[in-house]
C-alpha cells in the first residue's frame, strides 16, 4: 500500500497570505489528523477528521481550519499567516478505530517571511 | 491532561552498542497506548513500537524493545546493536483510547546519534 502523501513538500509564503496543504491518507484509512511541529513547541495536535467530520480539535486559533472529502483526502488551511506559523505540518492517517496506530506522511515545510 | 516527558534531549551511542531512551508520562487513565516514533533527518515520522497498557508483556520489534513500568509511568526504549541508520529524533507518544477523541500527545524528543 502506498503511504500517506502530502503536498506540497515545501512552501514559502509572506505574512498575511493564506495557504492550503493537502494530505492523502493510506488507502482504506478514514481518519486523518494534522500536527504542527516547531523547534520550540514540539509536536502539537491541530485537528482530526473522520468521515468528513471534525471529531477533535487542538488548541489553535480559528485561522487554522481543515476539511475532509468523501475520498478521505484532507486539506488544512491557514489564513492571515504569521511568522510563528512557520513549521513542519504533519498529516497522519489511521483506519477507523480509536485504538488504531497513526501513520505519518513526510510533512509540508511552511516558511512564512 | 496527559503529559509526556523525555528527559534526554540528546544521546549518542557507538555502532553495535546498546542504548536506552527514557520516557515518563502522567495520566489518570488506566487504559491507554504508548508509542515510540522515529524521525530521521528526512523528516518522515516512522512508527518504531507500540505498547498497550493492559498488556504486561513488554513489546519488541527486532532490535527495538521497551521497558514498560505502568506503576512508575515509565516507558523506555532500548535499541540493541545500534546501526548508523538509527540516527534520528525519537519521540515518545501517549494515546488515550476514548472513542474518536484520541490525538497523540508527544514528548519533546531525544536526538540520537549513532557513531561509527
Amino acid at each position: 500500500k502506498a503511504g500517506v502523501t502530502q503536498t506540497p513538500r515545501y512552501l514559502i509564503k509572506t505574512r498575511g497570505q493564506q495557504v492550503t496543504l493537502s494530505c492523502s491518507p493510506i488507502s482504506g484509512h478514514r481518519s486523518v489528523s494534522w500536527y504542527q511541529q516547531t523547534p520550540g513547541q514540539g509536536l502539537q495536535f491541530l485537528f482530526e477528521y473522520f468521515s468528513e467530520t471534525q471529531r477533535n480539535k487542538g488548541n489553535f486559533p480559528g485561522r487554522f481550519s481543515g476539511r475532509q472529502f468523501s475520498n478521505s483526502r484532507s486539506e488544512m488551511n491557514v489564513s492571515t499567516l504569521e511568522l510563528g506559523d512557520s513549521a513542519l505540518y504533519l498529516c497522519a492517517s489511521r483506519p477507523t478505530g480509536a485504538t488504531d496506530t497513526q501513520y505519518f506522511g513526510p510533512g509540508t515545510r511552511l516558511t512564512v517571511l | 491532561a496527559q503529559t509526556v516527558t523525555q528527559s534526554q534531549p540528546e544521546m549518542s551511542v557507538q555502532e553495535a552498542e546498546t542504548v536506552t531512551l527514557s520516557c515518563t508520562y502522567d495520566t489518570s487513565e488506566n487504559n491507554y497506548y504508548l508509542f515510540w516514533y522515529k524521525q530521521p533527518p528526512s523528516r518522515q515520522m516512522i512508527l518504531v513500537i507500540r505498547q498497550e497498557a493492559y498488556k504486561q508483556q513488554n513489546a519488541t520489534e527486532n532490535r527495538f524493545s521497551v521497558n514498560f513500568q505502568k506503576a512508575a509511568k515509565s516507558f523506555s526504549l532500548k535499541i540493541s546493536d545500534s546501526q548508523l541508520g538509527d540516527t534520528a529524533m525519537y519521540f515518545c507518544a501517549f494515546m488515550r483510547p476514548n472513542s474518536g477523541n484520541t490525538p497523540l500527545v508527544f514528548g519533546k524528543g531525544t536526538r540520537l546519534s549513532v557513531i561509527a
